[in-house]
């Protein structure tokens, strides 16, 4: 259980476009889901804190108009990445928290989806 | 700014040793958590401990915790190549999953 998808998985784009990725939970209602970036050989920072139904939280700088973040649903999350630059490639992945019971304390990871802005 | 400062940064070991990873931390916790990531892919969540306990056990993985000191270790016993990842630890901070820097760990056959 507590499996989160990611997608797509990797995606190569041009400079300016924008670029949407999705995050679900499969098998949990997730009313909070997180983003985070990492660039190669680094930790993870978190971006923003997505809630079900409401404005995303962003953390200090981190660009809200740039960094779009949509939590439609109990089971998906999307982050848009608008008028992309070479800058902004990275790994991006997010995670869901299940609120139920015992494991209400672990965040749960997707896959990651590797961004390239050419 | 990261919670947690990992060491070391890098960890190089043969088949079948056991490897050690350290994390300290800087605020009061009710928990630290532990978690994997192969190159190029998501985190895997380990192991969860609590403020309360000092040790725990899953499988081939111990952690240790020291709130006096506000540190955390990581052992894996008997480590295999398919243990080669880096190794977060994590804590939260006002709501929000705060990672260390990470260990790299590379097992070699």
């Amino acid at each position: 259980g507590a499996v989160v998808s990611q997608h797509p998985s990797w995606v190569i784009c041009k400079s300016g476009t924008s670029v949407k990725i999705e995050c679900r939970s499969l098998d949990f209602q997730a009313t909070t889901m997180f983003w985070y970036r990492q660039f190669p050989k680094q930790s993870l920072m978190l971006m923003a804190t997505s809630n079900e139904g409401s404005k995303a939280t962003y953390e200090q700088g981190v660009e809200k108009d740039k960094f779009l973040i949509n939590h439609a649903s109990l089971t998906l999350s999307t982050l848009t990445v608008t008028s992309a630059h070479p800058e902004d490639s990275s790994f991006y992945i997010c995670s869901a928290s299940d609120p139920s019971g015992s494991r209400r304390d672990t965040q749960y990871f997707g896959p990651g989806t590797r961004l390239t802005v050419l | 700014s990261q919670q947690g400062e990992e060491d070391p940064q890098a960890l190089s070991i043969q088949e079948g040793e056991n490897a050690t990873m350290n994390c300290s931390y800087k605020t009061s916790i009710n928990n630290l958590q532990w978690y994997r990531q192969n190159s190029g892919r998501g985190l895997v969540h380990l192991i969860l401990i609590r403020s309360n306990e000092r040790e725990k056990h899953s499988g081939r993985l111990r952690v240790t915790l020291d709130t006096s000191k506000k540190s955390s270790s990581l052992l894996i016993t008997a480590s295999r190549a398919a243990d080669t990842a880096s190794y977060f630890c994590a804590t939260y901070r006002a709501q929000k999953l705060v990672f260390g820097q990470g260990t790299r760990l590379t097992i070699n056959p």
